[in-house]
């Protein structure tokens, strides 16, 4: 069975930072890319970033709302992509999803659960 | 930034119904589209990509087509499980790009 699994959101004071784990089982890890899309609450999906894999030399993107605060990695041998948010603002809050992106396509086929993010004082 | 426009926002209709969401792009995207249903409480399911593939698992009463700025997103026969949002996505461009959604509710 596939899965993807989110950990590491949690309440945070704007300008501190925030480390999010994204867990893979159930599929070749190393071969997927992997984004990351936030939800805050009852609004649309904003897409956040993205890492390829091995073969694409894991190169990275992000949103421009994002770009310079937030860092994206992984650990093919932990099945495991990383997010880390660092110079967080109150517009940050959300509930953050990690998807597996076949490189093939692209598009989100597996996504998790999400983990909240709240940045506030 | 590619810009995505669903229609409409919001729908009514009933079960049995024969619906059909747009998403128009601001620029040529190919046929670099996917389409998601949403429950309230849940994450996104990919429904169709590439403008009109069937994610494996996704009943043949969704379909999609489309390519460059329009698509379609079309439900052949509302059932009471489809009640929920619907998002566009392109996969064309960096940043990839979210429609705003269509709410689909129960008339």
């Amino acid at each position: 069975e596939v899965q993807v699994v989110e950990s590491g959101g949690g309440l945070v004071q704007p300008g501190g930072s925030l480390r999010l784990s994204c867990v893979g089982s159930g599929f070749s890890f190393n071969d997927n890319y992997i984004d990351w899309v936030r939800q805050a609450p009852g609004q649309g999906l904003d897409w956040v970033g993205r890492i390829r894999n091995k073969a694409k030399s894991y190169t990275t993107d992000y949103a421009a709302s994002v770009k310079g605060r937030f860092t994206l990695s992984r650990d093919d041998s932990q099945n495991s992509v990383y997010l880390q948010m660092n110079s967080l603002k109150t517009e940050d809050t959300a509930l953050y999803y990690c998807s597996r992106a076949p490189a093939s396509y692209g598009r989100s086929v597996d996504w998790g659960q999400g983990t909240q993010v709240t940045v506030s004082s | 930034d590619i810009q995505l426009t669903q229609s409409p926002s919001f729908l009514s209709a009933s079960v049995g119904d024969r619906v059909t969401i747009t998403c128009r792009a601001s620029q040529g995207i190919s046929s670099y589209l996917a389409w998601y249903q949403q429950k309230p409480g849940k994450a996104p399911k990919l429904l169709i990509y590439a403008a009109s593939t069937l994610e494996s698992g996704v009943p043949s009463r969704f379909s999609g087509s489309g390519s460059g700025t329009e698509f379609t997103l079309t439900i052949s026969s509302l059932q009471p499980e489809d009640f929920a949002t619907y998002f566009c996505q392109q996969l064309n461009n960096i940043p990839l790009t979210f429609g705003q959604g269509t709410r689909l509710e129960i008339k």
